[in-house]
């Protein structure tokens, strides 16, 4: 089945102690994008990548890191995750660049305390 | 700043009844546009996509989109209480590397 694979769904965790979200693909897709989604402001982008290696911010990259050093996979890091990180984060992965419609994980709720 | 505007509602309507959902955008150069859907606590799922001007129906959905006055919305007709949801619009914008935008969402209820 062509799916968005994202792990864990729910994580709780402390400020400070590094955490990282896993996002595997299984349709050969180039392009993967990390979005979160808090209440009244909708989907923003974290960061992208368009294809192995080649990755770039989004609208809201600080605090973040990510990684494409293979095509399926595309993980977000949060070195020192703060209770402002608190949202549903969500990947999203689609064939190409352009014109390609996303495909969404289902998504993993992050709590910081 | 490009952004992206939906009211965010909520909008109820009957069952039967057409929905009507709006989205405008601010970057005259758009060329792509998608209206996904998205049931509390899961992810969003893609209904339509439009690329030109005019009407683009499928099935029950029709997308409608208006490149001169910037705005693109959505019609559902027949509308069923398994439609309740939050409906996104999101745009690409030009100049952008695959930068798309998502508006904050119209959530619709379908009343039985």
């Amino acid at each position: 089945e062509a799916q968005v694979t994202q792990n864990p769904r729910y994580l709780i965790t402390v400020t400070g102690k590094k955490l990282t979200v896993t996002c595997s693909q299984n349709m050969n897709h180039e392009y993967m994008s990390w979005y979160r989604q808090d209440p009244g402001l909708g989907l923003r982008q974290i960061y992208y990548s368009m294809n192995v290696e080649v990755t770039d911010k989004g609208d809201v990259p600080e605090g973040y890191k990510v990684s494409r050093k293979e095509k399926r996979n595309f993980p977000l890091i949060l070195e020192s995750p703060s209770p402002n990180q608190t949202s549903l984060y969500f990947c999203a992965s689609s064939l190409q660049q352009f014109n390609s419609p996303l495909h969404f994980g289902n998504g993993t709720r992050l709590t910081v305390t | 700043q490009k952004e992206v505007e939906q009211n965010s509602g909520p909008l109820s309507v009957p069952e039967g009844a057409i929905a009507s959902l709006n989205c405008t955008y601010s970057d005259r150069g758009s060329q792509s546009f998608f209206w996904y859907r998205q049931y509390s606590g899961k992810s969003p799922e893609l209904i339509m996509s439009i690329y030109s001007n005019g009407d683009k129906e499928d099935g029950r959905f029709t997308a409608q989109l208006n490149k001169a006055s910037q705005y693109v919305s959505l019609l559902i007709r027949d509308s069923q209480p398994s439609d309740s949801a939050t409906y996104l619009c999101a745009v690409m914008f030009t100049g952008s590397a695959r930068q798309l935008t998502f508006g904050s969402g119209t959530q619709l209820t379908v009343l039985p």
